[in-house]
């Protein structure tokens, strides 16, 4: 099974400040990683497939790039409603994998 | 527009087995695969098994000795059965078409 290293477990931002999750995996994904926001008691949302691709309705203030096996996602102008946990999954071999996800609180 | 919605026991007993039905609409289960993915409290996602669009079955091979996916497309349902409960077992469990569209989960408890 491909591993998903996804960090840091947790961050703390400002409203409007960028930040950015990383997520490495054990071996080449080739672009084949999607991520996820979850606020608490709700199902996953997911925001990115195919490292880069903004899924219908969420804002350009999200973004994904990468290649290989490294990837990130990054907020820019981080809003109340971008308080959540965030997940990279690659699907690019079965099983599919998740990372183990970074909170994203207030400072 | 598509949706999913997952239902079954809120409860089992511990060594029971664990029904759960994913009614989908809005789209079709012979076009598009269902995936059921599961989240302890607190802690991250897990992906169990899916449904491929023409039948074929997969599974997370720590499940594999557990766990049954079928469907009804007459319905328009996804089956998940996994038996020998835990108490780790605990958690929301999703399904979900393409890991793209998702239900909004339903917790299962084990205990006694």
């Amino acid at each position: 099974d491909i591993q998903m290293t996804q960090s840091p477990p947790s961050l703390s931002a400002s409203l409007g400040d960028k930040v950015t999750i990383t997520c490495q995996a054990s071996q080449n994904i080739n672009k084949y990683i999607a991520w996820y926001q979850q606020k608490p008691g709700k199902a996953p949302r997911q925001l990115i497939r195919y490292t880069s691709t903004l899924v219908s309705g969420t804002p350009s203030r999200f973004s994904g790039s990468g290649s290989g096996r490294d990837y990130s996602f990054s907020i820019s102008n981080v809003e109340s409603e971008d308080i959540a946990s965030y997940y990279c999954l690659q699907y690019d071999n079965l099983p599919p994998t998740f990372g183990a996800g970074t909170k994203l609180e207030l400072k | 527009q598509v949706q999913l919605k997952e239902s079954g026991p809120g409860l089992v007993q511990p060594s029971q087995t664990l029904s759960l039905t994913c009614t989908v609409s809005g789209f079709s289960l012979t076009s598009y695969n269902v995936h059921w993915v599961r989240q302890p409290p607190g802690k991250g996602l897990e992906w169990m098994g899916r449904m491929r669009y023409n039948g074929d079955t997969s599974y997370n091979s720590a499940l594999k000795s557990r766990l049954s996916i079928s469907r009804d497309t007459s319905k328009n349902q996804v089956f998940l059965k996994m038996n020998s409960l835990q108490t780790d077992d605990t958690g929301t469990y999703y399904c979900t078409r393409d890991l793209t569209y998702w239900g909004q989960g339903t917790l299962v408890t084990v205990s006694s």
